[in-house]
């Protein structure tokens, strides 16, 4: 499939090691915040959310750190696999709950077997 | 339970050609959205319905671009006349409402040559 990475910021890592995405986001009145996966050829595909009133949350082997005051996302990825390797999107929500998820530029992550 | 469905998948056509695409959301979601994915970047969003009306159609190019969901649950994205420029990923996402996690289909591909 085409592969949607051209011109992004990549990360690569080598399999097993963790993974840590950044993202800085615009609106201070932002109020919640999502990590999207995206493989070539494919739809986004949730991975975590959090809420602005939250500063970290933990899934399966994934973590969303949020820091409102430099407004500042990350994903960290525990013991990366090869089918980790896609282009991950942060999203923010602005507006409250009639508002709108604006998507950042996206950061290719390649795993290394 | 099935996810958002797309169609086409893919789709070529000559400028100045229309094209639409069809989305058909989540069952019991209210929100829809059209989403547009140039490569290497984010998704954009073009406009947002809760149920049958649009409530943000602020990016829609209303000169070429139009959209409509009837009876409130499938929808379809029109362009005409299409041009170079429109190449590009068309993404649906649906919702239940209010703030949260957007489904996303698998995207209409467009070329338009």
């Amino acid at each position: 499939g085409e592969s949607v990475g051209l011109h992004l910021p990549t990360l690569s890592v080598q399999e097993g090691d963790n993974s840590i995405i950044n993202c800085a986001y615009s609106n201070s009145a932002s109020d919640y915040f999502i990590w999207y996966k995206q493989e070539s050829g494919k739809g986004p595909q949730f991975i975590i959310d959090i809420r602005s009133n939250m500063d970290k949350r933990q899934g399966q082997r994934v973590t969303v750190l949020l820091n409102k005051t430099v407004k500042h996302l990350s994903l960290q990825i525990a013991a990366t696999q090869p089918g980790d390797s896609a282009v991950y999107f942060c999203a923010e929500n602005v507006g409250g709950s009639q508002g709108n998820l604006i998507f950042g530029k996206g950061t290719k992550l390649s795993v290394k077997p | 339970e099935a996810g958002v469905v797309q169609s086409p998948r893919y789709k070529i056509i000559e400028k100045k050609q229309p094209v639409a695409f069809w989305c058909n959301p989540i069952s019991g979601h209210n929100t829809l959205y059209w989403y547009l994915q140039n490569l290497g970047q984010g998704p954009e969003l073009l406009i947002r319905y809760e149920n049958e009306e649009a409530v943000d159609d602020s990016q829609l190019p209303k000169d070429r671009f139009s959209a409509e969901r009837l009876k409130g649950v499938d929808s379809t994205l029109k362009i005409q006349p299409a041009e170079l420029g429109d190449s590009a990923v068309y993404l649906c996402a649906s919702s239940p409402g209010g703030t949260g996690e957007l489904f996303f289909g698998e995207g209409s591909r467009l070329t338009v040559l």
